[in-house]
């Protein structure tokens, strides 16, 4: 079941916050964040595990809450460079098989 | 570090051919790499998860007599799509996954644009 990524598309101007949310039907095992510019390979942002276990970028935060099978990414005073397709990934069970399942993206605009 | 190649970045064949698509983690082994398909605008579909020395497992509604994928080494995995039509024309992304640890993050190729006319 793909998870579900809210908002669809988001426009900020530079400096600006935002919040991507991830949500899932399914119990979680952790959530991978992906940015993907146009015509270019998802780029890893962030890893988050049930348990608390966290690895990622120094300016990108995320929180995970395992009960409500969600997970947000937090945008802190944002970039030109911050604009694209954000990706969820999410796995399931209770081991880490590798196999993520991606929601369908929220696209970001970042405007001078 | 962690930097996977794939080759080649584009193709346009006619329908009815075979094309390869290489995936290659350059600095680190990868013991799982992943195939995903992208239509425009869409998401990452997974379309088959291989491990080296053993078989693909496929994702259920992919073909895997169309999609052919090998994972030979830990370096390199290859996916075939065999007597290609139109509607195969695509995105298609391999990522990879090293050694076995508790994050399992995968890291990208740049992807390979498939055009069938």
């Amino acid at each position: 079941q793909q998870p579900v990524q809210s908002p669809q598309a988001v426009i900020l101007r530079e400096g600006e916050d935002a919040v991507i949310n991830c949500s899932s039907s399914k119990a979680l095992y952790s959530v991978h964040w992906y940015r993907q510019k146009h015509g270019e390979a998802p780029v890893f942002l962030m890893i988050l595990l049930k348990g608390g276990e966290q690895k990622g970028h120094e300016k990108i935060s995320a929180s995970f809450n395992e009960k409500k099978q969600q997970s947000s990414l937090y945008l802190t005073a944002s970039q030109l460079s911050y604009s694209g397709t954000y990706f969820c990934g999410t796995e399931h069970g209770s081991s880490n098989t590798g196999k993520l399942i991606f929601g369908q993206g929220t696209t970001l605009q970042v405007k001078p | 570090g962690a930097v996977v190649s794939q080759h080649p970045s584009w193709v346009i064949c006619k329908s009815g051919t075979s094309v390869k698509i290489e995936c290659r983690s350059l600095d680190f082994q990868a013991t799982t790499m992943f195939w995903y398909r992208q239509f425009p605008k869409q998401s990452l579909m997974l379309m088959a998860t291989s491990n080296e020395g053993s078989k693909a497992t496929y994702e259920q509604g992919v073909e895997k007599d169309k999609f052919l994928i090998n994972h030979a080494s830990l370096t390199l995995s290859t996916l075939t799509v065999t007597s290609a039509h139109p509607e195969d024309s695509s995105f298609y992304i391999c990522s990879a996954a090293g050694t076995p640890s508790s994050y399992n993050e995968q890291f990208f190729g740049p992807g390979t644009r498939l055009t069938v006319l």
